[in-house]
């Protein structure tokens, strides 16, 4: 398997703030990471791939100015998310690619006030 | 486009009996793997059973084990001894061969253990 985590697990800030989430790797050195969000009683919904060194790929709708992901090592990857409004509170989860299976971390709760 | 339907949004089982979850997909490539995990209400993702399409052989984990039909493209987890820390969302998703490419999921189905 793979061992992944997140930090922070739950964070709150106030309308207009940037926050950041980040993924980290603990077992293994993922070129690949995936940054998913997921509402409530719902399935995931891939944001990004991010391979590290290069620029990440956007899914479809998300708006790469407002979800910056840096994969800058082989063990992080973060998410910042900038100007943050109420409509970006949700659950966001990173996983990294590992002998052709995907292994999550815990996730971040973010709530925007 | 690949699809994966779950068509049972909710099922329930007693413990220590057996449930089946249903999951089928669509796709037009030959060499794939297909994975079930599970969410339980920490919300951590976690990797319950993984499949290679080019394998016959059902796989199987402890308690857990799939019907892997490749020709009707379904993929069906079956849980034994059903226990209380088996309730979770569970979904079924499908990952493309040789590239890494992205987890196409279904959209889950919440599984109730009884006492």
């Amino acid at each position: 398997g793979a061992v992944v985590s997140q930090h922070p697990s739950w964070v709150i800030c106030k309308s207009g703030t940037s926050v950041k989430i980040e993924c980290r790797s603990l077992d293994f050195q993922a070129t690949t990471m995936f940054w998913y969000r997921q509402f409530p009683k719902q399935s995931l919904m891939l944001m990004a791939t991010s391979n590290e060194g290069s620029k990440a790929t956007y899914e479809q709708g998300v708006e790469k100015d407002k979800f910056l992901i840096n994969h800058a090592s082989l063990t992080l990857s973060t998410l910042t998310v900038t100007s943050a409004h109420p409509e970006d509170s949700s659950f966001y989860i990173c996983g990294i690619y590992r002998g052709e299976t995907q292994y999550f971390g815990p996730g971040t709760r973010l709530l925007v006030l | 486009a690949q699809t994966v339907t779950q068509s049972q949004p909710e099922m329930s089982v007693q413990e220590a009996e057996t449930v089946t979850l249903s999951c089928t997909y669509d796709t037009s490539e030959s060499d794939y793997y297909l994975f079930w995990y599970k969410q339980p209400p920490s919300r951590q993702m976690i990797l319950v059973i993984r499949q290679e399409a080019y394998k016959q052989q059902n796989a199987t984990e402890n308690r857990f084990s799939v019907n892997f039909q490749k020709a009707a493209k379904s993929f069906s987890l079956k849980i034994s001894d059903s226990q209380l820390g088996d309730a979770a969302m569970y979904f079924c998703a499908y990952l493309m061969a040789g590239t890494a490419s992205k987890l196409t999921f279904g959209t889950g189905t919440r599984l109730q253990v009884t006492l």
